[in-house]
């Protein structure tokens, strides 16, 4: 059973524009969480991540939101910009493992 | 500096075969780890490594098998391919096991008939 869900597959928005992605995860012994972005044909690389004691970290145009009590936590993308059209992989660190979403896959409109 | 480099880029093998899937690192990370992708799953653990001579068992490890004879090295291998074995393989690296920015390779994409 997956430990951390990203249950929209997909999302698309409009060039400068605000992109917002979700991820919801069941293990409460998880103490960090990160977002990978993924273009096709290359591995993922890291974007940004947050500790299970912050509840905001902000990185530029990108920001991640950490909801604890929910076990919830969303990427902001602002603004939206062509090149952020990629997948998108929310994982969660617990015990020297990641563990990883399924993906949502953003395309911005121009 | 290469980074992490994983060959071949593509493979199709037959049911039963085996091969080893290679990946290195000139980072000297202690930490190495190899996923696989497949549609709707993301990205699950199959083995990783914490440093050489120490391998610990992932998410899905049954049907592969690992060594860390090195820092650099870590090859990943099939022992008797299945069809459910295709699928998209990434070999990542990190500082150490508690470092959460892994640096991934470029993957190789397997197919098994």
């Amino acid at each position: 059973d997956q430990q951390v869900k990203q249950n929209s597959p997909s999302l698309s928005v409009q060039e400068g524009r605000i992109s917002i992605l979700n991820c919801d995860y069941t293990n409460s012994m998880f103490d960090y969480f990160l977002w990978y972005k993924k273009y096709p044909a290359e591995g993922p690389t890291f974007l940004i991540s947050i500790s299970s004691i912050k509840d905001k970290n902000e990185d530029g145009r990108f920001t991640v939101f950490l909801n604890k009590s929910a076990k919830h936590l969303s990427l902001h993308i602002v603004p939206s910009q062509p090149g952020d059209s990629a997948v998108y992989f929310c994982a969660a660190m617990g015990d020297y493992k990641l563990s990883f979403g399924a993906g949502t896959t953003v395309t911005v409109r121009a | 500096n290469a980074g992490v480099t994983q060959t071949p880029k593509f493979q199709v093998l037959k049911t039963g075969q085996s091969m080893t899937l290679q990946c290195a690192q000139d980072m000297n990370h202690e930490y190495m780890s190899w996923y696989r992708q497949d549609p709707g799953m993301g990205l699950r653990l199959i083995h990783y490594s914490v440093g050489a001579g120490i391998t610990d068992q992932g998410e899905v490890p049954n049907g592969y098998n690992v060594s860390r004879s090195t820092t650099e090295d870590f090859p990943l291998r099939l022992l008797s391919a299945a069809p459910s074995q295709t699928s998209v393989y990434f070999c990542a690296s990190s500082t150490s096991g508690n470092s959460y920015e892994q640096y991934f390779g470029p993957g190789t994409r397997l197919t098994v008939t």
